[in-house]
């Protein structure tokens, strides 16, 4: 079964670039969607991109100018660099795939979540 | 972009009660429509697909209806553990989206 591990910096200064990893485990990233998805503090949950098995990526409008987000196979991880980031950033930032279910994008199999703060 | 509206925001009912939560689209998704159900401090977890397809390991006292632009995730009976939040996502348009969640309360 494939797990999902965040990993990255918890505090990040306003202007500089936020960047995760996402280690997959339990199985391969040669099919499915690779997605990362954010929470801010006691609000709703927000889509962020995906890498897919095709090497596809595609953004949220909202965020496409600050978001690129890789895949390491050889490493089983993905990451994601979110540039010029203000306080409207801070959010838990999730980790996610259909690889459980094989429905294209309903995500059964989600990382723990890490908490990014953007302060100063 | 397609946005999602959920209600009501907060339901509050009593364990054994049936709960029913909405989820209206600005426009048809078809039945592209997922529910998720989130504890605090965790990950949201799959309840429902494609608007009815209970995710493996969903309760079958979770049911979910509808097509379009209008979805409904029903509780048959809430137990103690049901008392949380729930989300609706769209998977039928780029970008995804998520509805604003649905808090679930004794």
């Amino acid at each position: 079964q494939v797990q999902l591990q965040e990993s990255g910096p918890g505090l990040v200064k306003p202007s500089e670039t936020l960047s995760l990893t996402c280690t997959v485990s339990g199985g391969s990233m040669n099919s499915y969607y690779w997605n990362w998805i954010r929470q801010p503090p006691g609000k709703g949950l927000e889509w962020i991109g995906y890498f897919s098995d095709s090497g596809r990526t595609d953004y949220n409008p909202s965020l496409k100018s600050r978001v690129t987000i890789s895949v390491d196979t050889s490493k089983t991880q993905f990451s994601l660099k979110l540039t010029s980031v203000s306080a409207a950033d801070t959010a838990v930032y999730y980790c996610a795939t259909d690889a459980g279910s094989g429905i294209p994008n309903a995500f059964d199999i989600w990382g723990q979540g890490t908490l990014v703060t953007v302060s100063s | 972009e397609i946005v999602l509206t959920q209600s009501p925001a907060t339901l509050s009912l009593s364990p054994g009660e049936r709960a029913t939560l909405s989820c209206r689209a600005s426009q048809s998704i078809s039945r592209y429509l997922a529910w998720y159900q989130q504890r605090p401090g965790q990950a949201p977890r799959l309840l429902m697909y494609d608007a009815s397809t209970r995710a493996t390991g969903t309760p079958a006292r979770f049911s979910g209806s509808g097509s379009g632009t209008d979805f409904t995730l029903t509780i048959h009976s809430l137990e103690p553990e049901d008392f949380v939040l729930y989300y609706c996502q769209q998977r039928s348009v780029w970008p995804l989206t998520f509805g604003g969640g649905t808090k679930v309360e004794i």
